[in-house]
């Protein structure tokens, strides 16, 4: 089944606990991409990665790392997470980035993070 | 930058009645636009978009969206509700970065609620 997986579905930390939420994609798209979802303030995009290596900063970047090693996979890393990082988080993929609005996103099935 | 509003925080419809989910935005040149839905403890699915053409673009579950360049509108809509449309719907438009590189900006979403 074509699926965006992502890992763990909850996770509870407290302030300063290096965490790492894994995405994994098996549609082989080249696009891949962070979102943060919090109330009142629809999805933002936090990181994205064209391809294999390629990545480059979303609208919210501060305070998150990423990695794309292989095609399949874009984890995000919170080195020193904060509560102002608690939200609910989503990885998504595309074939190819949106360049002609022609690929729609698939999107895995979001991380609720909580930092105290 | 190119951006969507949603003036609705949330709609409430009777089953079997027509829906209508609002979206409007505000572009440079020619508005590439999409509707996504989330149901509950899901990732965002792609219902439908509007590229050009026309008007009236058919999608997912039957959902329909009309759009309006002379009052920058692209209201998602469905003649007869059902209760499994429950969800948050997000209406999005394409942006090009600085870089060239375009991606999707959303709205900050609407939660539908239909009543048996």
């Amino acid at each position: 089944e074509a699926q965006v997986t992502q890992n763990p579905r909850y996770l509870i930390t407290v302030t300063g606990k290096k965490l790492t939420v894994t995405c994994s994609q098996n549609m082989n798209h080249e696009y891949m991409s962070w979102y943060r979802q919090d109330p009142g303030l629809g999805l933002r995009q936090i990181y994205y990665s064209m391809n294999v290596e390629v990545t480059d900063k979303g609208d919210v970047p501060e305070g998150y790392k990423v990695s794309r090693k292989e095609k399949r996979n874009f984890p995000l890393i919170l080195e020193s997470p904060s509560p102002n990082q608690t939200s609910l988080y989503f990885c998504a993929s595309s074939f190819v980035p949106p360049r002609e609005a022609n690929e729609k996103l698939f999107f895995g099935s979001g991380t609720q993070l909580s930092v105290l | 930058a190119q951006s969507v509003a949603q003036p609705e925080d949330q709609v409430n419809v009777a089953e079997g009645n027509p829906l209508t989910v609002k979206c409007t935005y505000s572009v440079s040149g020619n508005p590439y636009l999409f509707w996504y839905v989330q149901y509950p403890n899901r990732g965002l699915q792609f219902l439908l978009k509007y590229i050009t053409g026309d008007n009236l673009v058919k999608g997912s579950y039957g959902f329909e969206a009309e759009f309006n360049k002379s009052q920058t509108s692209f209201h998602l809509k469905k003649p007869s509700a059902l209760v499994s449309d429950s969800a948050l719907y997000f209406c999005a438009v394409r942006d090009v970065m600085n870089t060239g590189f375009q991606k999707l900006v959303f709205g900050t979403g609407t939660r539908l609620l239909v009543s048996p």
